[in-house]
């Protein structure tokens, strides 16, 4: 099975800052590697699939990049409405998903 | 609007039996594949089995194979988990997600969730 390491588990960063978390697969993923947001109390949000497609309606300042086993997810101005936790998760076939542990992004 | 309501959930001793439902309205359901979540208070999430559009293909997080098993009726839009020989790791809140359109492994909307309580 894939396995998703995900880093840093938390962090904490003032209004304005670039916060970036990092996923790494134990094996080549391609680029089948989604992101989520998850505030306090509720349901996961889908903010970017395929390592770099931004849902729609999702702001312009969260991104994505990375293929292979190395992905990278960027917040490029921390908002105070940006508190949550992040997960990245992979897919290796349409029906087997993995999720990373997640990150804890705190307002400094 | 898509709406996605989970039910069924409950307190329930180790061993025994639980059947999840999840409503969907506000979209062509036969369309999608669809998903169960978990997340055990104040943990992570965990990924607990996906089927496609026509029941076709169906995965199983290792963790619950062999006990729990995903279904759908395409007629009633609705998604279902038969849960048995349950055991106090199975204690979380659970929840039915969408398949994207374009990546079906991609969640773009989810349920509030069902809490299930797994203890003596």
């Amino acid at each position: 099975d894939i396995q998703m390491t995900q880093s840093p588990s938390s962090l904490s960063a003032s209004v304005g800052d670039r916060v970036t978390i990092t996923c790494q697969a134990s094996q080549d993923i391609s680029n089948y590697l989604n992101w989520y947001q998850q505030k306090p109390g509720k349901a996961p949000k889908l903010l970017i699939y395929d390592a770099s497609n931004l849902e729609t309606g999702v702001p312009s300042r969260f991104s994505g990049s990375g293929s292979g086993t190395d992905f990278t997810f960027t917040i490029s101005s921390l908002q105070p409405e940006d508190i949550a936790t992040y997960y990245c998760q992979q897919y290796d076939n349409l029906l087997l998903l993995t999720f990373g542990g997640g990150t804890k992004v705190e307002i400094k | 609007e898509v709406q996605l309501v989970e039910s069924g959930g409950g307190l329930v001793q180790p061993g025994r039996s639980l059947r999840l439902s999840c409503a969907a309205s506000g979209f062509t359901f036969d369309d999608y594949a669809m998903h169960w979540v978990r997340q055990a208070p104040g943990k992570g999430l965990e990924w607990v089995s996906g089927i496609s559009w026509n029941s076709g293909s169906i995965g199983y997080a290792d963790s619950v194979k062999g006990r729990f098993t995903i279904s759908r009726d395409n007629a009633k839009n609705s998604l279902y988990l038969q849960m048995n020989s349950l055991r106090a790791e199975d204690t979380a809140l659970y929840y039915c997600a969408k398949g994207g359109i374009l990546v079906p492994a991609a969640l773009d909307y989810w349920g509030q969730g069902t809490l299930v309580t797994v203890s003596s």
